[in-house]
């Protein structure tokens, strides 16, 4: 019974290059959320994904972020010429919407990005 | 999404109840009302949620006015553990209009219990 997992767990990196973050939600779960986390910061809602697809990307800050999932399973969040901005922890959420839906989200343990 | 009104700060003695209260006025009928917590460092956690009924589970108790505009999370005997970051959230279930059941979270309430 594993839950969200998330790798890498610590990033660093230098500003201008791109980074990939991944995510493997719980098996089954068709819902797929990422989120990031400034330095004492609330969470920020990135990305959601039903199956493969994204109806709702309001949340990405620029173009510069991207996000896939396939086979309804895994996703990696991308972000290109990284900024120091971009410094947050990334966190990555799934939770099974058919059926009774408990609201529940299964959160991972966060990727933390470093960008120097 | 309703949005919902936290203190920002509260302190419990251990081993006594924690009241975190949380206003939401502007509840739709259909907006179900979310706790959640974060401790140091870690992913958020899921504690409970209701509709307009009080519950309870082996975490925690959700006590919901009868208009629906507030709730009050009850954890009856605080430890040190319970330090975290908690969050009140309204969101209707996914499916209808267009929902994603993405949760937003606001600033929520960091619970520090003392020894």
């Amino acid at each position: 019974g594993a839950g969200v997992s998330q790798s890498p767990s610590n990033k660093v990196t230098e500003k201008g290059k791109d980074v990939e973050l991944r995510c493997d939600p719980i098996s089954g779960h068709t819902a797929l959320y990422w989120y990031r986390q400034s330095l004492g910061q609330g969470l920020e809602f990135l990305i959601y994904f039903q199956g493969n697809s994204a109806p709702d990307k309001s949340g990405l800050p620029s173009d510069r972020f991207s996000a896939e999932r396939t086979g309804g399973s895994v996703s990696t969040l991308t972000i290109q010429r990284t900024q120091q901005e971009d410094s947050a922890v990334y966190l990555c959420a799934s939770s099974q919407q058919y059926g009774l839906d408990t609201g529940e989200l299964f959160f991972g343990e966060g990727s933390r990005l470093t960008v120097l | 999404d309703a949005k919902t009104t936290q203190p920002p700060s509260m302190d419990c003695a251990e081993g006594r109840a924690a009241n975190l209260p949380c206003n939401h006025s502007t509840i739709s009928g259909n907006e179900y009302v979310y706790w959640y917590r974060q401790i140091h460092s870690q992913g958020p956690q899921y504690i409970i949620h209701g509709l307009k009924n009080n519950e309870t589970n082996e975490m925690a108790s959700l006590i919901i006015t009868e208009d629906r505009k507030s709730s009050t999370l009850i954890l009856p005997h605080a430890t040190l553990r319970d330090t975290a970051v908690y969050y009140c959230i309204v969101r209707a279930p996914p499916g209808g209009s267009g929902n994603t059941g993405k949760l937003i979270f606001g600033q929520g309430t960091t619970l520090q219990v003392k020894p």
